[in-house]
């Protein structure tokens, strides 16, 4: 069975950094590309970025709005995917999903899903 | 603003056909395949459709997606109570980012 379970959210200060981890099993790490999303509270879906198999260069890309803060990689001996979040804004606060990527030609595809993390910055 | 543009509200009654419209431009939608989500209050997000019309294994028939030029729809028919969700359209960008309509709130009468 394919699971994601993603953790490290918390309550950061604006301007700290954050890492977050997503643990899967049940499946072939290393064969997937992994996204990253994001929903603020009560808004809608924002993916954040993605990382490439390994076999495609594992190769990153990433939101407008994350980019140069954030950084996605991969550990393909633990099967996790990890998202470092560096000088935090109040904006980024959401719940964090990773997902497995359907089909690398679109990153936004997410067959299956964490549960979610809850990253909270305020001071 | 979303990037995608879909109406915010949708309404049917159980056993009726429902369709969801997702609009963008010749960047995403135009020129790569659209993805469709279910998102139940409280939970992740699910995959109904990628690929612009190809199902997951394990989702119903009874949705189904479609694209023309730069917009997409999600059809659902034999609408069901526990189809109340909000739906979410998905395009990648040449841009190369990830874009999302602002969801549909689908309300089962």
């Amino acid at each position: 069975e394919v699971q994601l379970v993603e953790s490290g959210g918390g309550l950061v200060q604006p301007g700290r950094s954050l890492r977050l981890s997503c643990t899967a099993s049940g499946f072939t790490f290393g064969d997937y590309a992994m996204s990253w999303f994001r929903q603020a509270p009560g808004k809608g879906l924002e993916w954040v970025g993605f990382i490439r198999s390994k076999a495609y260069g594992g190769t990153t890309e990433y939101a407008a709005s994350v980019n140069g803060r954030f950084t996605i990689s991969r550990d393909e001996s633990k099967s996790i995917a990890y998202l470092q979040m560096n000088s935090l804004k109040t904006e980024d606060t959401a719940v964090y999903y990773c997902s497995r990527v359907i089909d690398s030609g679109s990153p936004i595809g997410g067959d299956y899903w964490g549960q979610g993390t809850l990253v909270t910055v305020s001071s | 603003q979303s990037v995608l543009t879909q109406p915010p509200s949708a309404s049917g009654t159980p056993g009726q056909r429902v369709t969801i419209s997702c609009s963008g431009g010749s960047s995403n939608i135009g020129s790569n395949t659209v993805n469709w989500y279910q998102q139940l209050p409280g939970t992740a997000p699910k995959l109904l459709i990628f690929g612009n019309n190809h199902r997951p294994s394990g989702v119903p028939d009874r949705f189904s997606g479609s694209k023309s030029g730069t917009s997409a729809s999600l059809a659902i028919s034999g609408l069901q109570s526990e189809d109340e969700a909000d739906y979410y359209c998905a395009a990648w960008d040449d841009s190369l980012n990830g874009v999302f309509g602002g969801g549909t709130k689908l309300t089962v009468l």
